[in-house]
């Protein structure tokens, strides 16, 4: 079992559906990160976070350490939002990363 | 700041060549990270270094080898490259490495094997 599972692996939603990525863990952690991947390749950072929420326009993350898990929320889903949003998580000094949810977002 | 940049972005290797993937920061990044991204699994470090002259390796260090000479570079050594090194590489740094510290990743360096 991956120490990082993130769910769904493939989502395919309607432009301005309200979207949730899961992402659940087994070993503790400092901190969360959610990531985003586009189609070029590129890796950016969305969120970190160790606690609580974080909104940052239309994206919301959230945590809950005592039940090990994570949900990034999209809310008024576009079609550029379409990308994998990658779950990685903070324990001792490494990162140990989801395998990614392929986000599709129709017009 | 050109931030992380990586060199190629893409290479066919014949098994048993060998090849450098070069990775450069502008940031004074004291660390410095080689993660390979293979299809439907998450990133595995290969890698790292926490500055000029010291590196330890990662999950997946067979295969490779890596140098720091400066802060700003961190090359990524292949040596008879083999099918089983086809992946995505990136490349990414960061000021620290305790938890709010965020890795900043290159654009990727896509290497077939074959």
């Amino acid at each position: 079992k991956n120490e990082v599972e993130q769910s769904p692996q493939n989502l395919t939603a309607q432009e301005g559906e309200f979207i949730t990525i899961n992402c659940s863990y087994s070993v503790g952690i400092s901190a969360l990160h959610w990531l985003q991947q586009h189609p070029g390749g590129g890796i950016v950072s969305l969120f970190m976070l160790s606690s609580g929420k974080k909104k940052h326009g239309r994206l919301i993350a959230t945590i809950n350490i005592q039940e090990k898990h994570s949900s990034l929320h999209i809310t008024a889903s576009h079609p550029r939002d379409s990308a994998v949003y990658i779950c990685a998580v903070h324990s001792g000094s490494r990162l140990t990363f989801g395998e990614g949810t392929q986000l599709t977002v129709n017009p | 700041n050109a931030g992380v940049t990586q060199t190629p972005k893409f290479r066919i290797l014949k098994i048993g060549q060998s090849m450098t993937l070069q990775c450069a920061q502008d940031m004074n990044h004291n660390y410095m990270y080689w993660y390979r991204q293979d299809p439907g699994m998450g990133l595995k470090l290969i890698y790292y270094s926490v500055g000029a002259g010291i590196t330890d390796k990662g999950e997946v260090p067979n295969g490779y080898n890596v140098s720091r000479s400066t802060t700003e570079d961190f090359p990524l050594r292949l040596e008879l490259a083999a099918p089983s090194q086809t992946s995505v590489y990136f490349c990414a740094s960061s000021h620290g490495t305790g938890a709010s510290y965020e890795q900043y990743f290159g654009p990727g360096t896509r290497l077939t094997v074959t």
